[in-house]
């Protein structure tokens, strides 16, 4: 069945970078987008960016520009989200989604990551 | 890009409707049919239920309906049950090719 499998939980320290790893199955890899939202403790969800595994072009949202990369690996069918220069405040649950072209449909999510940034 | 407008909570007794809103401007809600709706219970990932404004994924309970006029979208869950008891975020596409959430509307089965 169509599913996303994310990486494991992560503890790092300010300044640190963290990479979250989010693999597809069950579809083809090419055909959704994958997006990236978080979701900070007793807080709401937030967009972070979009990636599109077929050409691996991205949009980020504004507040991440500079900090945030995405990249994939076709051989694996795995999407990559690197996030950099971390600060507490990004004390989140991170999940991957697939998703449609119309951006704002996402049917299918990973089961989070959970990144800590403490010192 | 500011977040879509909801109401903290609101709350119904089994078998009665309860009526979400969301609020965005005409550079989101208002100008994309491209309006979605996420339940997410505690600890869990958030599942997609209405998407395209109006449209229900498979599996999903018509007792799920969505709708929009100008810049606000809403979300109906009719003959409440319990384990509709979640918390639910709206969701448009917006200019520019980027995306925004609503804060969130905590449903409570009384």
């Amino acid at each position: 069945q169509v599913q996303l499998g994310q990486s494991g939980a992560e503890v790092k320290k300010p300044g640190a970078s963290v990479k979250v790893s989010c693999k597809a199955s069950g579809y083809t890899f090419t055909s959704y987008y994958i997006q990236w939202v978080r979701q900070a403790p007793g807080q709401g969800l937030e967009w972070m960016g979009m990636f599109n595994p077929s050409g691996g072009s991205t949009n980020y949202a504004q507040k991440f520009q500079g900090r945030l990369t995405m990249t994939r690996d076709t051989s694996t069918t795995t999407v990559y989200m690197e996030l950099s220069s971390l600060r507490s405040e990004d004390t989140a649950v991170y999940y991957c989604a697939r998703g449609r072209s119309t951006w704002s449909t996402m049917d299918v999510w990973g089961q989070g990551t959970t990144v800590t940034v403490s010192s | 890009q500011s977040a879509l407008t909801q109401p903290p909570s609101a709350s119904g007794s089994p078998g009665q409707s309860v009526t979400i809103s969301c609020t965005g401007t005409s550079s989101d809600v208002g100008g994309y049919n491209y309006v979605s709706w996420y339940q997410q219970h505690p600890g869990k990932a958030p599942k997609l239920m209405i998407y395209e404004v109006s449209r229900r994924p498979s599996g999903v309970p018509d007792r799920f309906s969505g709708s929009k006029s100008g810049n606000t979208a809403s979300l109906t869950v009719s003959g409440l049950q319990a384990e509709d008891e979640a918390d639910y975020y709206c969701c448009s596409y917006a200019s520019s090719n980027n995306v925004v959430f609503g804060g969130g509307t905590k449903v409570t089965v009384l």
